[in-house]
């Protein structure tokens, strides 16, 4: 089983600033590796798949780069809505799918 | 949209089945996911089945336990679960592939959850 480990686990950041979110995969998922935020007592939201496409709806301040082991999630600016838990899953080998522990993004 | 009813307070070692009910997207194009999050953890993914129900996965948690099934004339996946633990307590939630007719991993959209609680 291929284990997702993010960092860091807590980010404060100020609004209007950027937020560089780190995941790290224990061997090589190729480009199958996607995020997901998720706000208290909702579902997850699919940001980005595929290393670096956005999800339908997904504004363009949210980025994903990265290849092989090592992934990053930028927000580019941090607006108000943006302060939730960020998952990265990688769906290279599976079953199964495999979540990182999550990064809670949170105002500075 | 996906919509989850169907969970409960249940006994260890009980049953329960868990539907989720899909609008707006051709159903039977997409595989569908259970994806569980135990109160103040993270996510964990369950189970998958394929667009035409022909196959179907699992996590080593569930495996032998939990049976993912779906109707195409329903538009509706199931979640079968048996010989509950206390573990197994979570919200558990349906999620679509983002892509036709393959299994990518990527989910798109959720539905809301439904909450599992294995206790006496």
């Amino acid at each position: 089983e291929i284990v997702m480990t993010q960092s860091p686990a807590t980010l404060s950041v100020s609004p209007g600033e950027r937020a560089t979110l780190s995941c790290r995969a224990s061997q090589s998922v190729s480009s199958n590796l996607a995020w997901y935020q998720q706000k208290p007592g909702q579902a997850p939201r699919l940001l980005i798949y595929g290393v670096s496409t956005r999800a339908t709806g997904i504004p363009a301040r949210f980025s994903g780069s990265g290849s092989g082991t090592e992934f990053t999630l930028t927000i580019s600016s941090l607006q108000s809505e943006d302060f939730a838990i960020y998952y990265c899953q990688q769906s290279n080998n599976w079953p199964p799918f495999t979540f990182g522990q999550g990064t809670k993004l949170e105002i500075k | 949209q996906l919509v989850e009813p169907g969970g409960g307070l249940v006994q260890p070692g009980g049953s329960l089945r868990l539907s989720c009910a899909a609008s707006g997207f051709t159903f039977s194009s997409y595989a569908l996911n259970w994806v569980r999050q135990a109160p103040g953890k993270g996510l964990e993914w369950v189970s998958a089945i394929s667009a035409s129900g022909g196959s179907t996965y699992y996590a080593d948690s569930v495996k032998g336990r939990f049976t993912i099934s779906r109707d195409n004339n329903k538009n509706t996946v199931y979640l079968q679960m048996n010989s509950l633990r206390a573990e197994d307590t979570a919200v558990y939630y349906c999620a679509k592939d983002v892509r036709q007719y393959q299994l990518l991993g990527a989910l798109d959209y959720w539905g809301q959850g439904t909450l599992v609680t294995v206790s006496s």
